[in-house]
């Protein structure tokens, strides 16, 4: 199975900061990568997909980059409303999600 | 619109069953795999199981294989979990999801799921 680890586990940004997250796959996963956010009580949201493809409605101020295992969610400059818990997922062999970030405003 | 919405939670004793319920509007169902997705108690995301446009296949973590059973049925636009021999280690509130490009692009509002006697 494919084992997704994101890092941080948690971290708080300021209004305006960039914020990246990291996500790293077990084997390589050729950009068959997803980005959610969640906030509290709600589904979940998908904001890229594809590894860099962002999602009809997203702000253009969330993106995503990376190749092979190696994946990062960039915010380039944090809002209220991005508070919230970030997953990645894989979906080259069958699904696995991260264990999440926290995303809080500092 | 797209809509999804789970239906037929609850609690349930260990070692029992329930079925889960989505139905969906919005899109044509018939076009789109379909899957489950749960989240226990302030815990991460985790994929339960996917079934193809047709139904004809179906694909499970292993936690879960052997006992339950994802379907669909086009006509009425619902997708369905089968969940026998229910374990504590089940409780949580299940999603309702469409995939596309190897994301879930479409999320119901969940559903609750709690196993215990």
């Amino acid at each position: 199975d494919i084992q997704m680890t994101q890092s941080p586990a948690s971290l708080s940004a300021s209004l305006g900061e960039t914020v990246t997250i990291q996500c790293r796959a077990s084997e390589d996963i050729y950009s068959g990568l997803a980005w959610y956010q969640q906030k509290p009580g709600k589904s979940p949201q998908l904001l890229i997909y594809g590894a860099s493809s962002l999602q009809d409605g997203v702000p253009s101020r969330f993106s995503g980059s990376g190749s092979g295992t190696q994946y990062s969610l960039k915010i380039s400059s944090m809002q209220t409303e991005d508070e919230g818990v970030y997953f990645c997922q894989q979906g080259l062999k069958y699904r696995t999600f991260g264990g999440g970030t926290k995303l809080e405003l500092k | 619109e797209v809509q999804l919405v789970e239906s037929g939670g609850g609690l349930v004793q260990p070692g029992r069953s329930m079925k889960l319920s989505c139905a969906a509007s919005g899109f044509t169902f018939s076009s789109f795999p379909m899957a489950w997705v749960r989240q226990a108690p302030t815990k991460g995301l985790e994929w339960v199981a996917t079934i193809s446009t047709s139904g004809g296949s179906t694909y499970y973590r292993d936690s879960v294989k052997g006992r339950f059973t994802i379907s669909r049925d086009n006509a009425k636009s619902t997708l369905y979990l089968q969940m026998n021999s229910l374990r504590s280690e089940d409780t949580a509130t299940y999603y309702c999801t469409r995939e596309e490009l190897g994301g879930f692009d479409y999320w119901g509002q969940g559903v609750m799921v709690t196993v215990s006697s």
